[in-house]
């Protein structure tokens, strides 16, 4: 069983409907991930939390607005998404930062998004 | 920048056979290099990583690779797979300067189907 837990599994919307995602890690890690899996296209890092402050955002759309309240959990907020937006968001959690490389990422089980 | 390149999308193996994934990665600096698979339905775990040290790496559900420096390579191999290694492997690849498994950049993955 993983120790990130990301909820619902599976979410339809309309691109004119707000909805979120939620992550929550029980690993005790300080540092939480948002990525973006496409079909055909490598893992697309979108927004690094380190000890609750954003430390990154990879040029994501405004559409899509991280919020992270503690250290254990993570919200991806979605509104006006395309249908371009559609694919698996997975959420990750690691020790960070320092010796982040012997703490490897822990991946959630990921929320297939469908935006018609 | 940073890249990596899995030569082949897919590949199909028969059971106890051998099997090689390749990964090439280019950079212009020292890397970390890592292996993660993703069973289906599921998030990313890591296989294995190399960081220093030994150039052949052993993981986890004997799988290994080899860094290669002079070929730019991380091969992963396994001598006899299992139905239960069917999966979609990613090769990734983090500059030693980023300090951050958030930082990594993955491969497009390689969809391994072992059949009976």
């Amino acid at each position: 069983e993983t120790g990130v837990t990301q909820t619902p599994r599976h979410l339809v919307m309309g691109m004119t409907n707000k909805k979120s995602l939620k992550c929550e890690q029980h690993l005790g890690h300080n540092a939480m991930y948002w990525y973006k899996q496409s079909a055909k296209k490598p893992l697309e890092l979108m927004f690094v939390y380190s000890l609750e402050e954003r430390v990154e955002n990879n040029s994501v759309p405004s559409r899509f607005s991280p919020e992270c309240p503690n250290s254990s959990h993570l919200f991806l907020h979605l509104h006006t998404l395309q249908p371009e937006d559609s694919a698996l968001y997975l959420c990750a959690s690691s020790q960070d930062p320092g010796s982040s490389y012997n703490s490897p990422l822990h991946f959630g089980n990921g929320t297939r998004l469908t935006v018609t | 920048a940073q890249s990596v390149t899995q030569l082949d999308s897919q590949v199909p193996v028969f059971e106890e056979a051998p099997v090689e994934l390749r990964c090439n990665y280019s950079s212009s600096v020292s890397v970390y290099l890592f292996w993660y698979v993703q069973y289906p339905n599921q998030g990313l775990q890591l296989l294995l990583k190399y960081l220093s040290g030994s150039t052949l790496v052993k993981g986890i559900n004997g799988f290994e690779a080899e860094f290669n420096k002079s070929q730019t390579s991380f091969h992963l191999r396994k001598p006899s797979v299992h139905i239960s290694d069917t999966a979609e492997y990613f090769c990734a690849v983090s500059d030693l300067k980023k300090g951050s498994q958030g930082n990594l950049i993955f491969g497009k993955g390689t969809k391994l189907s072992v059949k009976p």
